[in-house]
């Protein structure tokens, strides 16, 4: 499977701010790129979807994408306690790779 | 949206014995799914690719005579466990996508996961 490498936390930040979430991937061929949110002992949900290089914003997230620097991250506005989770940077060629997951919480 | 169901929720077995568990797309066909095994505190590991009509792809070190999966029509996809042990205790969670031709994201949906204990 395809390397990708996520910060593993924790990451704690209080209620209210922004949590600032990276990945990185091995494959300069890869061309799409997923964030899920993984509750403990759930499985995980999308949160969003990134093709193309720059920002992509959804509600309170925002995807960012650079190919050049084969470098993704993800962007929590407004943290609300319900946002504590795990977030998983995945790269999809067909097959999903994960990175290992960055554990948030937030404060509330 | 797509949902994926699988059953059972979890399961409890003796070592020795094998468990079957399975995945269906409720409201999509799914030429592929996956099955995922995911240790606590790890991250989703893929075990196989399961094409339906055709024998599954296995990952590297996943043996596929131990993990026997059946992908028998467009909504069904099977993984059985066979002579289970204690090691084989995590949770298993299937994907699966839809064709192609529907959709350009390779978008996968996952199910809620099974939470096997093998004692």
């Amino acid at each position: 499977q395809k390397e990708v490498e996520q910060n593993s936390g924790p990451l704690s930040v209080p209620e209210g701010a922004i949590a600032s979430l990276n990945c990185t991937y091995s494959d300069r061929g890869s061309q799409s790129f997923f964030w899920y949110r993984q509750y403990s002992g759930k499985s995980p949900e999308l949160i969003m979807f990134i093709y193309s290089n720059g920002d992509k914003e959804d509600g309170r997230f925002t995807a960012q994408l650079n190919k050049a620097s084969q470098y993704v991250s993800l962007l929590i506005r407004d943290s609300q306690p319900s946002d504590s989770a795990t977030y998983l940077c995945a790269v999809n060629d067909y097959k999903l790779s994960f990175g290992a997951g960055t554990t948030v919480t937030v404060r509330a | 949206g797509a949902v994926v169901s699988q059953h059972p929720s979890w399961v409890i077995c003796k070592s020795g014995t094998s468990v079957k568990i399975e995945c269906r797309s409720l409201d999509f066909q799914a030429t592929t799914m996956f099955w995922y095994r995911q240790f606590p505190k790890q991250s989703l590991m893929l075990m196989a690719t399961s094409n339906e009509g055709s024998k599954a792809t296995y990952e590297q070190g996943v043996e596929k005579d131990k993990f026997l999966i059946n992908h028998a029509s467009l909504t069904l996809s099977t993984l059985t466990v066979t002579s289970a042990h204690p090691e084989d205790s995590s949770f298993y969670i299937c994907s699966a996508r839809e064709p192609p031709i529907r959709t350009t994201s390779y978008e996968q949906y996952f199910g809620p996961g099974t939470r096997l204990t093998v004692t």
